[in-house]
């Protein structure tokens, strides 16, 4: 699988937006950008993805660059309950019932 | 909203017994998954399921675990012997397809302590 890079933690204000990178300069042509998350003491929860196109959703909106060797995930207004772990996962190995590689992700801290 | 639920929440077991970590899936997907959480470390795959087999399972998928879907419903993975080291949070997850741009949900988790 090829691999993401995250930074280890980003702080941000409530109420105001966050955009966490997530760099992939290896990303193949056929490769799926998805986002998931880990709020405390619970499972891992789809985000967003996306392939070549901006895409937008009630939760988020992922912005990727023109060479897909990078992407962002927009929160437009965080909350306290968006305080979590993010995860940028790549998925495009050929199909089938693959399973998602996880790094250690970006922790997210919301300040109230 | 659908949701993946398992059982139980939490789960003592003393060395080297059995464990049946139980899972319920959305009801209309047709793939499932176990992951593993080891505590402050990174969620790693275990095994895929669809058609009432296998279909990938990593380096950590030793012997010692089986999965089964006994029923419609339910979707389990057994530890035949368990270790100190299988202690961690056990995570199932489900998907309406392969497809790498479909998404999988997730349950909340059984923690796994071994004594």
């Amino acid at each position: 699988d090829a691999k993401t890079t995250q930074p280890n933690s980003m702080e941000s204000n409530e109420e105001e937006p966050v955009h966490l990178p997530c760099n992939h300069s290896t990303i193949s042509g056929t490769d799926y950008i998805h986002w998931y998350r880990q709020l405390p003491s619970q499972g891992p929860e789809y985000v967003i993805h996306g392939l070549t196109s901006n895409v937008n959703n009630r939760m988020a909106s992922l912005a990727i660059a023109e060479d897909r060797k990078s992407s962002t995930l927009i929160l437009h207004r965080a909350t306290l309950r968006d305080a979590a772990v993010y995860y940028c996962i790549l998925r495009g190995s050929g199909g089938g019932a693959d399973g998602l590689t996880f790094g250690k992700g970006t922790h997210l801290i919301i300040q109230p | 909203e659908p949701e993946v639920t398992q059982t139980p929440s939490h789960q003592v077991t003393q060395m080297g017994q059995e464990v049946i970590l139980r899972c319920v899936p959305i009801s209309n997907h047709l793939y499932f998954y176990w992951y593993r959480q080891i505590l402050g470390q990174k969620v790693e795959f275990l095994v895929s399921f669809y058609n009432n087999e296998i279909s990938e399972k990593s380096e950590i998928f030793d012997d010692q675990f089986s999965v089964e879907r006994p029923d419609g419903s339910n979707f389990t993975l057994k530890i035949r012997s368990t270790k100190l080291e299988d202690s961690a949070m056990y995570f199932c997850a489900s998907s309406d397809s392969g497809l790498d741009n479909q998404p999988q949900h997730f349950g909340d988790g059984t923690r796994l302590s071994i004594l």
